[in-house]
């Protein structure tokens, strides 16, 4: 089937360590997203890539890093400098072009990220 | 900058009841509007969408139109469902690569 494969579901991490969220895509599509959640707040963009090997920083990009690779793959690494990192991580993908002309965007069912 | 905002949850209804979520909006030139919805525990999936001015969508009996005029989208559906509990978030893009999302509505239908 195709759709947005996100892993961990839940992962726990100690406080001062890096951590990837996992995120491949077989839909084709070229551009992919990261999105935070927190709880009784809308999602925020954390990165955006329209195409392989180029990325750019979303509204909330201190504290996190990214790549891409390959077209189908886009991690996410949240990083120490994070300072708030307990969250919903939502990836997602969709084809080439603005959101103006209707481009739809597709999520995965998301990570759970905690410090403990 | 763009930004949305919708009506306060959470919002509890007893089956076949009438659901509506106000949504406005505020952007630059003429976006597209878009209402997702999220079930437990899931990612978000796509309701419906409008891309321009007085359009309708719709999907599974829920509707929303694109008000210009009042800079609204709001979303109804004439009769719940218990399976139509979840979160419900509106959505804008001014045409470019970046959605901007409401803060989200919880919905809870009761047999």
């Amino acid at each position: 089937d195709g759709g947005i494969t996100q892993s961990p579901k839940y992962l726990f991490r100690k406080e001062g360590q890096n951590v990837t969220l996992s995120c491949e895509q077989n839909l084709n599509h070229d551009a992919m997203y990261w999105y935070r959640q927190d709880p009784g707040q809308g999602l925020r963009l954390i990165y955006y890539s329209q195409i392989v090997n180029d990325f750019q920083k979303g509204d909330i990009a201190e504290g996190y890093s990214v790549s891409r690779e390959k077209k189908e793959s886009f991690p996410l690494t949240v990083t120490s400098a994070q300072k708030n990192p307990t969250a919903f991580y939502l990836c997602a993908s969709s084809t080439a072009g603005t959101f103006g002309s209707g481009n739809t965007i597709y999520f995965g069912e998301g990570s759970w990220l905690t410090v403990v | 900058g763009d930004s949305v905002t919708q009506m306060e949850g959470p919002v509890t209804l007893s089956e076949e009841a009438f659901l509506t979520i106000n949504c406005t909006y505020t952007a630059t030139g003429y976006p597209s509007l878009f209402w997702y919805v999220q079930y437990p525990g899931e990612g978000l999936q796509l309701l419906l969408k409008a891309t321009k001015a007085d359009d309708k969508g719709s999907n599974k009996g829920f509707e929303a139109t694109y008000r210009k005029e009042t800079t609204s989208f709001h979303l109804e559906k004439g009769s719940v469902q218990v399976s139509d509990s979840a979160v419900y978030f509106c959505a804008l893009s001014s045409n470019d690569y970046k959605l901007s999302f409401g803060a989200g509505t919880t919905v809870t239908v009761r047999a």
